[in-house]
């Protein structure tokens, strides 16, 4: 089956920086995303990785590994606002989306 | 990128009712895709909405519960019917419009009484 695994619950500090990890098992790979959601909010797109690496888009960068199934969201210089649920999702072989379940990132002053 | 009026934003609805939710997208797109999110959970997709063809529903989920039309390229409408305590949610509608990014409407918050 596929599956998408990340932590239910994060905290932070304002101002520090947190890193929320995603591993994967799916039918393909056609990229892997990341969204924001605030609470009773549609969710919000961050970032896009198709290839190994690090994209950077300000305070929020994201790294891929296919080979390790694994992805990480990284977000620097962390602001009150930032207190949100980061959910990871890939596209499968079929260009579906896989959901995971949302990682509820809390963030301290 | 695309920008999706969902309607209604809320509701309060007696059990044993229905409900119909509306999507209306900036632009023309293949597919439209219904999402259910309960509390404190991840998405659940609900069906895939084609214009000119039947929805295609995932495992779970019929359409004598959750009927959809899709009339053209850039409206959809997805039905909660017979309405339970259950299917209290937030009812999402997405669009893929290029290879990339998901975009979504604003939700439905549905509460059944």
């Amino acid at each position: 089956g596929q599956n998408i695994d990340q932590p239910t619950e994060m905290t932070a500090t304002e101002g520090a920086i947190v890193q929320i990890n995603c591993t994967y098992q799916t039918s393909g790979f056609n990229g892997l995303f990341w969204y924001q959601q605030h609470a009773g909010e549609a969710p919000t797109f961050l970032s896009y990785n198709v290839l190994d690496g690090l994209e950077e888009k300000g305070r929020f960068s994201s790294f891929l590994s296919r080979s390790k199934g694994y992805s990480y969201l990284l977000l620097k210089e962390l602001q009150m606002k930032d207190s949100a649920s980061y959910l990871c999702a890939v596209k499968d072989s079929n260009y579906q989306l896989i959901w995971g379940a949302g990682t509820k990132l809390i963030i301290k002053p | 990128s695309a920008v999706i009026s969902q309607k209604p934003s809320r509701d309060i609805c007696q059990r044993g009712t229905s409900l119909t939710i509306q999507c209306q997208v900036d632009s023309q797109v293949t597919m439209m895709f219904w999402y259910r999110q309960q509390p404190g959970q991840s998405l659940t997709l609900i069906a895939t909405a084609n214009q000119g063809s039947e929805a295609t529903y995932e495992s779970g989920f019929v359409i004598d519960k959750f009927p959809i039309s899709r009339p053209n390229l850039t409206f959809s409408t997805l039905t909660v019917s017979n309405m339970s305590p259950e299917d209290s949610s937030i009812y999402l509608c997405s669009v893929v419009p290029g290879s990339t990014e998901a975009f979504f409407g604003q939700g439905t918050r549905l509460t059944v009484v």
